[in-house]
């Protein structure tokens, strides 16, 4: 069955420190990949997603993710945080294959002045 | 930019009763979808909708459940008697193609049954 994880439910960082979130998809075939971020009371924002080609992929915000077949990962980075980046961060894989997202559980960042 | 909208954005109503939550997705996309999120928990697929009917929906997704495109631009879910435990965000999402599109979610509508 299709599944994503986020193994980490809250991260805490410092404002202009590195950040990585970690996601990692259960799926037979080529997977497509996303990441979203959702601030309190608000809806889902697109940071940045991966169909095929390059594995690094560049978003919004100054985000990037990359993706490794060989280890089922998709995780999210950002070489300075700042504090407006606070929110909830969702991966989420779709598929040529079924017409729906499967959204791992979200990690909470909390960025530190 | 265009957006997908949802109205209203916070709904209240009485164990039993119908509701019925409103989307306007993206004027050109084809593909619809309603997803929720119990407060606290992920975000859960309910039911995906192209040319006017259902093209997969989840196990959540029960007889109390409906969509419907009742016009050009408009998306609702309607729940039919509504349960404590349907309590959540309820997203609508659009996208223009498949495979596997870009979604576009909207602010959602938060659902408290009481």
């Amino acid at each position: 069955a299709q599944s994503v994880t986020q193994p980490d439910i809250h991260i805490t960082v410092s404002e202009g420190a590195s950040l990585e979130l970690r996601c990692n998809y259960s799926y037979g075939a080529t997977p497509y990949l996303f990441w979203y971020v959702q601030s309190p009371g608000q809806g889902l924002q697109l940071l940045l997603k991966y169909f095929s080609g390059d594995t690094l992929v560049q978003g919004i915000k100054g985000f990037e993710a990359e993706f490794k077949r060989s280890q089922s990962s998709f995780n999210l980075r950002k070489p300075s945080v700042h504090w407006s980046d606070a929110a909830e961060y969702f991966c989420a894989v779709g598929s040529y294959n079924f017409n729906k997202f499967y959204f791992g559980s979200g990690t909470k960042l909390n960025v530190k002045p | 930019e265009p957006e997908v909208t949802q109205t209203p954005s916070h709904q209240v109503t009485q164990m039993g009763q119908e509701v019925i939550l409103r989307c306007v997705p993206i004027s050109n996309h084809l593909y619809f979808y309603w997803y929720r999120q119990i407060l606290g928990q992920k975000v859960e697929f309910l039911v995906s909708f192209y040319n006017n009917e259902i093209s997969e929906k989840s196990e959540i997704f029960d007889d109390q459940f409906s969509v419907e495109r009742p016009d050009g631009s408009n998306f609702t879910l309607k729940i039919r008697s509504t349960k404590l435990e349907d309590s959540a965000m309820y997203f609508c999402a659009s996208s223009e193609s498949l495979p596997g599109g870009e979604q576009y979610f909207g602010p959602g509508t938060r659902l408290t049954v009481t």
